[in-house]
């Protein structure tokens, strides 16, 4: 099956530190890639939408300098949180699409960060 | 009103027992539909998608009623292992695609 790659899949860093995170789609070009935030016990939340060649479109709520995210190529995205502060400690998923309106969704397999 | 709407549960069920959960949506452009589940502290891995016709795989059968849209899922033959949430997922058609996730229903199966 189709395989997304997400890197670190882990990070602990100090307040104050910009972090980035990798999505790559292994097997197939990815026109458009989703970032999601997910914290404890709580549902996955659609962070932002990104399309190869574009800019991002994020979700209501969700500060587009806080969250970077660079779309470059039709196999990678990444997210960077910017000036990371406790409060953004969650985990990150990214999920890849071939864009195609009847294909499913494949997942990163998650970035848990913590922010001390 | 929000675009996918699931029951959050917890739907707690013995081993062996048959249990459904359903999905609505509201937007008409809907066009596909999958289920996923989410382990504790894991990615979403995708169940099935479902078809118009509804499709089963094994002790799994989904469906899609889109005059009331709505689709559902049924297990059969409940495991331990099925505990999880359930992720109802709607692809809607357009220039780019657009994707709406519901909240997801927590599955327990009680031994």
């Amino acid at each position: 099956g189709a395989v997304v790659s997400q890197h670190p899949s882990r990070v602990i860093c100090k307040s104050g530190t910009s972090v980035k995170i990798e999505c790559r789609s292994l097997d197939f070009q990815a026109t458009t890639m989703f970032w999601y935030r997910q914290f404890p016990k709580q549902s996955l939340m659609l962070m932002a939408t990104s399309n190869e060649g574009s800019k991002a479109t994020y979700e209501q709520g969700v500060e587009k300098d806080k969250f970077l995210i660079n779309h470059a190529s039709l196999t990678l995205s990444t997210l960077t949180v910017t000036s990371a502060h406790p409060e953004d400690s969650s985990f990150y998923i990214c999920s890849a699409s071939p864009g195609i309106s009847n294909q499913p969704q494949h997942f990163g397999d998650g970035t848990r960060l913590s922010i001390l | 009103r929000k675009e996918v709407e699931q029951d959050p549960g917890p739907f707690n069920v013995p081993e062996g027992a048959t249990v459904a959960f359903n999905c609505t949506y509201s937007n008409s452009a809907s066009q596909s539909f999958f289920w996923y589940r989410q382990d504790c502290r894991k990615e979403p891995k995708l169940l099935m998608s479902v078809y118009s016709s509804g499709n089963e795989d094994g002790r799994f059968t989904a469906q899609l009623n889109r005059a009331s849209q709505y689709i559902s899922l049924l297990i059969r033959d409940s495991k331990l292992s099925d505990s999880a949430t359930y992720l109802c997922v709607v692809n809607i058609r357009g220039g780019y695609q657009k994707v709406t996730f519901g909240t997801g229903t927590k599955l327990q199966v009680i031994p």
